[in-house]
């Protein structure tokens, strides 16, 4: 089974600090991604990587970056964090190539972040 | 632009009820998959079905079905005889062929409520 691991659940961060929200996949896929969900909203996605040290704005990319170092390892960080970025975040993985458009992304339990 | 409502915000069903979600999308690509997922109080989204563009036979898996029509632009899914397992958040989401990477685009969400 594909493995899909957020390094926290819970974080509760004070407003101006630098977050750092880690995924790591063990399945070796290739495209990476990171979406976040609020009530009434959806998923909306953050970022996605399709390749090492490549990255992709998603529809809300204002107040983010990301890294991936590392195939298996992709990171969001938020800059200066602020109140409105308090959200679930969710982290997911899927296979890439050509056939990336079809395949199922797998998930993370997603990390629980409050900027207070 | 792509876009996937999914117009029911929040349903609520007794026990071996049947009921249906409703999923509409938009776009513009000849060739795009469907996804239904379905993300449960633990919050871990789970990948439940995948159609493409050019497959509209109806699929049945024990007492999930889902019902694509292209023209009406619709991909239903309809649980038969509720279970309390079932409530969660179902969400539809929509991938077009391109370029890899291909992030999905989900709908809001239908939060589903059985009762016993």
């Amino acid at each position: 089974d594909v493995k899909v691991t957020q390094s926290s659940r819970y974080l509760v961060k004070r407003t101006g600090e630098k977050v750092f929200l880690e995924c790591v996949q063990d399945m070796d896929h290739e495209n990476m991604f990171w979406y976040r969900q609020d009530p009434g909203l959806g998923l909306r996605l953050i970022y996605f990587s399709y390749d090492v040290k490549m990255k992709e704005k998603g529809d809300i990319p204002e107040g983010y970056s990301v890294s991936r170092e590392k195939k298996e390892r992709f990171s969001l960080i938020l800059e200066s964090a602020s109140t409105n970025q308090t959200s679930m975040y969710l982290c997911a993985s899927s296979l890439g190539s050509t056939s990336s458009y079809n395949s199922p992304l797998h998930f993370g339990n997603g990390t629980r972040l409050t900027v207070t | 632009a792509q876009k996937v409502t999914q117009a029911q915000t929040e349903i609520s069903v007794v026990e071996k009820e049947d009921v249906t979600l409703d999923c509409v999308y938009e776009t513009r690509d000849t060739t795009y998959y469907l996804f239904w997922y379905k993300q449960p109080p633990s919050g871990e989204l789970v990948f439940l079905i995948r159609r493409n563009s050019f497959d509209e036979q109806n699929e049945i898996s024990g007492r999930y079905s889902w019902n694509f029509q292209k023209s009406t632009s619709s991909f239903n899914f309809t649980i038969t005889a509720s279970q309390v397992v079932d409530s969660a958040v179902y969400f539809c989401a929509l991938s077009e062929a391109g370029q890899a990477g291909t992030a999905l685009i989900f709908g809001k969400g239908t939060t589903l409520s059985v009762s016993s």
